[in-house]
């Protein structure tokens, strides 16, 4: 596609379960990261991946969270044993290679709910 | 500790009149600034950036201005259209770090007809 593709675009789960959140970003983008954003705040960074390996994960909230990217492309990010506060919609975005800036393509999202 | 700071969550100007959404930001590393258009159930999408080297940087009806002595920027709008009626945020990144960008809060436009 043309864009960067999320899965599934609504997820509502029960406190305790794990989910996985895939994301697909645009052919050719070498850079790709995930955010959230929680009821009323802003985008918080989660992970940044350029390839294959996550130079940056200082944005994952804790040990539930978990990311991989396999073969430069698809990534997919893991939250075990759910909890409440991570309601949230997950947004990820990819990019070329951003050296000397440049914008980040967003997916629409994946709403998570934890009941 | 937010780094990038949009104090105000709303604003609401009448179509064709001017509007001015503002951020400020506390970590001077920041060199590169974007601001980035949200409609609801959408991803963000990139409007208008501008590196530190600049001071201004103009794309038709948009125009954000940098003032690195008061870490402020501002995004100008003019003429503003119900269309525009978006949340829009601020993100700043440090170019040749983890090129990651830090968003702000948003401020959600409403362009009345």
């Amino acid at each position: 596609g043309a864009g960067v593709s999320q899965s599934p675009s609504n997820k509502v789960t029960e406190k305790g379960k794990d989910v996985e959140l895939r994301c697909d970003p645009i052919s050719g983008h070498t850079a790709l990261y995930w955010y959230r954003q929680s009821l009323g705040q802003g985008l918080e960074f989660l992970i940044y991946f350029q390839g294959n390996s996550a130079p940056d994960k200082s944005g994952l909230p804790s040990d539930r969270f978990s990311a991989e990217r396999t073969g430069g492309s698809v990534s997919t990010l893991t939250i075990q044993r759910t909890q409440q506060e991570d309601s949230a919609v997950y947004l990820c975005a990819s990019s070329l290679a951003r050296q000397g800036g440049g914008e980040l393509f967003f997916g629409e999202g994946s709403r998570l709910t934890v009941l | 500790d937010q780094q990038v700071k949009q104090n105000s969550p709303s604003l609401s100007v009448q179509e064709g009149r001017i509007s001015i959404l503002n951020c400020d930001y506390t970590n001077s590393m920041f060199d590169y600034f974007l601001w980035y258009k949200k409609y609801p159930a959408e991803g963000p999408t990139f409007l208008i950036s501008i590196s530190s080297i600049k001071d201004k940087n103009e794309d038709g009806r948009f125009t954000v201005f940098l003032n690195k002595s008061a870490k402020h920027l501002s995004l100008h709008i003019v003429p503003s259209q119900p269309g525009d009626s978006a949340v829009y945020f601020c993100a700043a990144s440090v170019t040749g770090g983890s090129e990651k960008l830090v968003f702000g809060k948003g401020t959600k436009l409403t362009v009345n007809p």
